[in-house]
């Protein structure tokens, strides 16, 4: 069972303090992806990691960055964090099969900065 | 910077009713277009997806219907049921060596009995 896991499930944080959000997955998934979701926004891409080393920004990547050491962990940092940064953000990792892709989210991480 | 739009924000049909939900989109590069649901308080997970190369794909009573020169697709739910209350997204990926998949706001379901 394909299994994508994130960590903290919730994150009170308050603003300019560093956070570190983890992501893991068991398949050995080349690529993975940090969104963030809010109401009315659906979900915006911050960042890709293509593998190991591998990464590139996505569309909203401004105060964030990532790190990918080894193909099952990717993390999401976030230096000196701003209030405008609240959100749920979901890691997914990508599968390809039989022609179509599926990515599998994480249960997402509830970020709350005052 | 929204690449993929979609509409209504918001929809609500009758138990048994057709649902269609539109997308739209501007890149031609977008090479692969699925559709995700997500309930409340769970994770977006795949519905069914479609490539440009077709304009339909059915999947029991979700069907994709796409149109390359308008460069839009929609999602038809038949025979809507309560359980398919959930907000769905559309999305476009990019192909190539950093392709990436790029979400819509998304259509906020009800479907009532």
């Amino acid at each position: 069972d394909m299994k994508v896991t994130q960590m903290p499930r919730y994150l009170i944080k308050r603003m300019g303090e560093n956070v570190l959000l983890e992501c893991g997955q068991d398949m050995s998934h080349e690529t993975m992806y940090w969104y963030r979701q809010d109401p009315g926004l659906g979900l915006q891409l911050i960042y890709i990691s293509y593998d190991v080393d591998s990464n590139s920004e996505g569309d909203i990547p401004k105060g964030y960055r990532v790190s990918r050491k080894k193909r099952e962990h990717f993390s999401l940092i976030l230096d000196s964090a701003k209030t405008n940064q609240t959100s749920v953000y979901f890691c997914a990792s990508s599968f390809w099969g039989s022609s179509a892709e599926t990515l599998y989210f994480g249960s997402g991480t509830r970020l709350t900065v005052l | 910077q929204q690449q993929v739009r979609q509409s209504p924000q918001s929809l609500t049909v009758w138990e048994g009713e057709t649902a269609i939900l539109n997308c739209s989109y501007e890149d031609s590069t977008f090479d692969y277009f699925p559709w995700y649901h997500q309930f409340p308080g769970e994770s977006p997970a795949l519905l069914i997806a479609i490539r440009p190369v077709s304009n339909k794909k059915e999947d029991g009573r979700f069907t994709i219907f796409f149109n390359k020169r308008e460069k839009k697709f929609s999602l038809h739910i038949a025979d809507s049921q309560p359980g398919d209350s959930a907000t769905y997204f559309c999305a476009a990926r990019t192909g190539g060596s950093n392709a990436k998949l790029t979400f819509g706001k998304g259509t906020k379901l009800s479907v009532k009995s």
